[in-house]
């Protein structure tokens, strides 16, 4: 089955303790983007990879890191987690760049204290 | 830059009633245009396309055509069931910076009571 796998599904954690939430996709897709959800703000891009070892800033990376190693995994870092990233992080990937449908992960909601 | 305009929700409808969620984009160039849903606990899965003027996307019973000359795309259904609850997210698809970039909108809610 074609999916995108987020883990961990829910995370609360403490300010400055550093967290990774892992993404993986078995669809052998190009492009990978990580965002996040805020009421009022929709979704707002993170950063996105087109392909392995090639990753760029989207609308909002400050306080984020991004590695594509491999074609099918892009793990989201927060080195020093701060409460105003508390929010809902969606995974996606498409067969490359502007392509649709991106296909999305179920989500993370990363609480930090 | 790129943006997208959706009516605020949440939108609350009794079942079997008609469904309209207004939709308007700013774009250079001529952007293909979606729509995305969220159910709950889920992550979002495209809906509908359309990646010209003129052009009605449609999936499920829903419905939205591009209209360039209003840049909107508003999505319709003619009859709602309570599995349509979710949030609903119009995108489009533009050359922003030089690169194909999605923008999405701020998403509706529909509540549909029975």
């Amino acid at each position: 089955e074609a999916q995108v796998t987020q883990n961990p599904r829910y995370l609360i954690t403490v300010t400055g303790k550093k967290l990774t939430v892992t993404c993986s996709q078995n669809m052998n897709h190009e492009y990978m983007s990580w965002y996040r959800q805020d009421p009022g703000l929709g979704l707002r891009q993170i950063y996105y990879s087109m392909n392995v070892e090639v990753t760029d800033k989207g609308d909002v990376p400050e306080g984020y890191k991004v590695s594509r190693k491999e074609k099918r995994n892009f793990p989201l870092i927060l080195e020093s987690p701060s409460p105003n990233q508390t929010s809902l992080y969606f995974c996606a990937s498409s067969l490359r760049q502007g392509a649709q449908p991106q296909h999305f992960g179920d989500g993370t909601r990363l609480s930090i204290l | 830059g790129d943006s997208v305009t959706q009516m605020e929700g949440p939108v609350t409808l009794s079942e079997e009633a008609f469904l309209t969620i207004n939709c308007t984009y700013t774009a250079t160039g001529y952007p293909s245009l979606f729509w995305y849903v969220q159910y709950p606990g889920e992550g979002l899965q495209l809906l509908l396309k359309a990646t010209k003027a003129d052009d009605k996307g449609s999936n499920k019973g829903f419905e939205a055509t591009y209209r360039k000359e209003t840049t909107s795309f508003h999505l319709e259904k003619g009859s709602v069931q309570v599995s349509d609850s979710a949030v609903y997210f119009c995108a489009l698809i533009g050359w922003g910076g030089g690169y194909q970039k999605v923008t999405f909108g701020t998403g509706t809610k529909l509540q549909v009571i029975p």
